[in-house]
This record gives structure tokens, sequence and C-alpha cells, in this order.
């Protein structure tokens, strides 16, 4: 079993609706908690970093921390098609700088 | 501020050739990490320098080394090249202010194996 499981989709929705992204992970150690996003062939970039359990809010973004349930979530607003890209979840323990990647889920934002 | 460059964009090399891949860290970070991300999969850890010093290694074998520079550049080799190791390969930087240290990434390299 993998540390971060993430669904791979591709997940397709049509412009202008909400999006929900997810990931569970198995490591309590987990403290800190990232979204990128990836377009292809291109290399991951920062959306989202929050600090243990709770809500942070950017923009059309909002990322939601739940460590009692080992589950994190990422939500788009209002989706636009150059939203279209892999969303990545990634996290890492208290100690050390090492990133713990989902295997990134596929989103296609129609027009 | 200068992002994170990585060179070259794309390399082919055949099996058993050795390949060294480069990398310019973000101006102001003393920290970079090496990450390889296979076709579909999410980046795995390679390692990581800080003061040009190895600071944590994930399960990758010894062929895969590296090096930080006085800038904080960064390169890393991998000898005795297999099929496997065909990916994008992607380098991240830092700075580390001890646990607020967001790693931010560049475009990668893409190495094909024949």
């Amino acid at each position: 079993q993998k540390e971060v499981e993430q669904d791979p989709g591709p997940l397709s929705v049509p412009e202008g609706a909400i999006v929900s992204l997810n990931c569970t992970y198995s490591n309590s150690a987990f403290q800190y908690f990232m979204w990128y996003r990836q377009y292809s062939r291109k290399g991951p970039e920062l959306l989202m970093y929050t600090y243990s359990s709770g809500n942070k809010e950017d923009g059309r973004f909002t990322a939601q921390v739940d460590k009692s349930s080992k589950y994190i979530s990422l939500f788009i607003r209002d989706s636009q098609p150059s939203d279209s890209a892999t969303y990545l979840c990634a996290m890492r323990r208290n100690a050390g700088n090492m990133l713990t990647f989902g295997g990134g889920t596929r989103l296609m934002v129609k027009p | 501020e200068t992002g994170v460059t990585q060179s070259p964009t794309h390399l082919i090399k055949t099996r058993g050739q050795q390949v060294t891949l480069r990398c310019s860290s973000q101006s102001g970070h003393n920290t970079v990490s090496w990450y390889q991300q296979a076709l579909g999969q999410g980046p795995q850890f390679i390692f990581q320098y800080y003061r040009e010093e190895e600071n944590g290694r994930g399960n990758f074998p010894p062929r895969f080394s590296g090096l930080q520079f006085p800038n904080y550049s960064s390169e890393l080799n991998v000898n005795a090249l297999e099929l496997d190791d065909s990916a994008l390969y992607l380098c991240a930087s830092s700075l580390d202010r001890g646990q607020e240290n967001e790693q931010f990434f560049g475009p990668g390299t893409r190495l094909t194996v024949l």
C-alpha cells in the first residue's frame, strides 16, 4: 500500500463547476501538506501549503486538512479551462524535507 | 527573482551509459532536492543537498549520486543507466528556515534510456 493515495482520474467537469480533489494517507507523522499543479511536460507548481489540520483559502482555491481522518482536499471554485492539469498532493513529516507525493489526479475542465 | 532552472531539457542515452543533470536553485535558496517522476506517477524523492552535504536520501541505489556547489547549484549523476531510469527528473529548491521550507520545482529534464 502506498503512503499517499490519490485517484488518478481523469476528472472531467464543465467550466464554472466546483472541483473537489482528494488524497488519503497512512503515515500519521505527516504534518505539512501541499498541493501542486502540473501542466503536461512541465514541473509542478506550488498552489497551496498548509500546516496541520484546518482550512486555507487563496482566491478560487481552498485546501482542507483533516488529520484525524488522514484526508486532505483541494477545492477549486469557478473552474476554468486553464485549470486543466494534473494535481499532485504532497506531504512531509515535521523533521526533514522529503516530500511524499500522491500519484496525481488529471483534471479536464471543458468550455 | 530567478526561478529554478534545469539543463538539459531532454536527453537520450543508451543502457549502461552515465548521465549528469544540472540544476540552478532559485535566488536566495540554499537547499536542493531531486525527484524522479515516471510517466503517469507522482515524483519520488531521490536525495537532498544542504550546504554542499547530502541531507536525506530516498530509496534509490548508490549509482544515483549528486553534488551541490558553493553557489547552491546542483548536479545529479546516474551511472550504469537502466531502461527504468527513463523519467522526468525534477529539481526543487527551498530556503531552509527550520520547519517552514516550501519547495519550488524546475521544469525538469526528460531522460530517455534506450
